[in-house]
């Protein structure tokens, strides 16, 4: 299994700004995801974040608000721009083996004043 | 919509006993099963993994596949108060992992 980082942890922002997660793994990996998971809720895909090309995007979450870079196959940033309270959440990355096993990031949570 | 449906819980077994998680998917063209154990603040940790139809044992954990009810569940047996969390079913397809919304386990001590 992957051994994966995310950084930061937590963060408390104010309404209006923005935050970039960062995800690092240990290893090259061809897939990389990023979910969010809400208080008591389950995991919700935002998006693929593909190497070399644009992330592919869930319905519902749009690249003006949640852009994402995947400059190579260990790395990759989530940026929650123009954030409102609603954005508070934990926001996880994950990999995915050849089987479709999936190794999560540790996770960020956020809080937006 | 590929979905994956589970009973939110809580299930509630006392300590020792055996636990039944249950779960259905609709998309017959997923291919791989998973069960993630997710605690309270963590992200989810991959328990048990399944690819076709039976009975997969791995120490007190038995996952079951049945494709033709698209039927997936987890038993856990000699419940400890330590297997109290949240347990997610996934299917995998088409490049994707679609997640239920989880089942809360309780092992009353």
């Amino acid at each position: 299994s992957a051994v994966i980082s995310q950084k930061p942890s937590r963060d408390i922002c104010q309404r209006g700004t923005s935050l970039t997660i960062q995800c690092q793994v240990d290893s090259q990996v061809t897939m990389m995801f990023w979910y969010r998971q809400q208080p008591g809720q389950s995991l919700t895909l935002i998006a693929t974040a593909n190497q070399g090309s644009e992330a592919t995007y869930e319905s519902g979450f749009v690249i003006d608000k949640f852009p994402i870079s995947r400059p190579n196959l260990t790395f990759s940033t989530l940026t929650v721009s123009n954030m409102s309270p609603e954005d508070s959440s934990i926001y996880l990355c994950s990999v995915v083996s050849g089987g479709g096993e999936q190794f999560f990031g540790p996770g960020t949570r956020l809080t937006v004043l | 919509q590929k979905e994956v449906e589970q009973n939110s819980g809580p299930l509630s077994v006392p300590e020792g006993a055996i636990a039944s998680l249950n779960c259905t998917y609709s998309d017959r063209g997923s291919q791989s099963f998973f069960w993630y154990r997710q605690y309270s603040g963590k992200s989810p940790e991959l328990i048990m993994s399944i690819y076709s139809n039976g009975d997969k044992e791995d120490g007190r954990f038995t996952a079951q596949l049945n494709k033709a009810s698209q039927y997936v569940s987890l038993l856990i047996r000699d419940s400890q108060p330590s297997d109290s969390a949240t347990y997610l079913c996934a299917a995998w397809g088409y490049q994707k992992v679609t997640f239920g919304t989880g089942t809360k386990l309780q092992v009353i001590p």
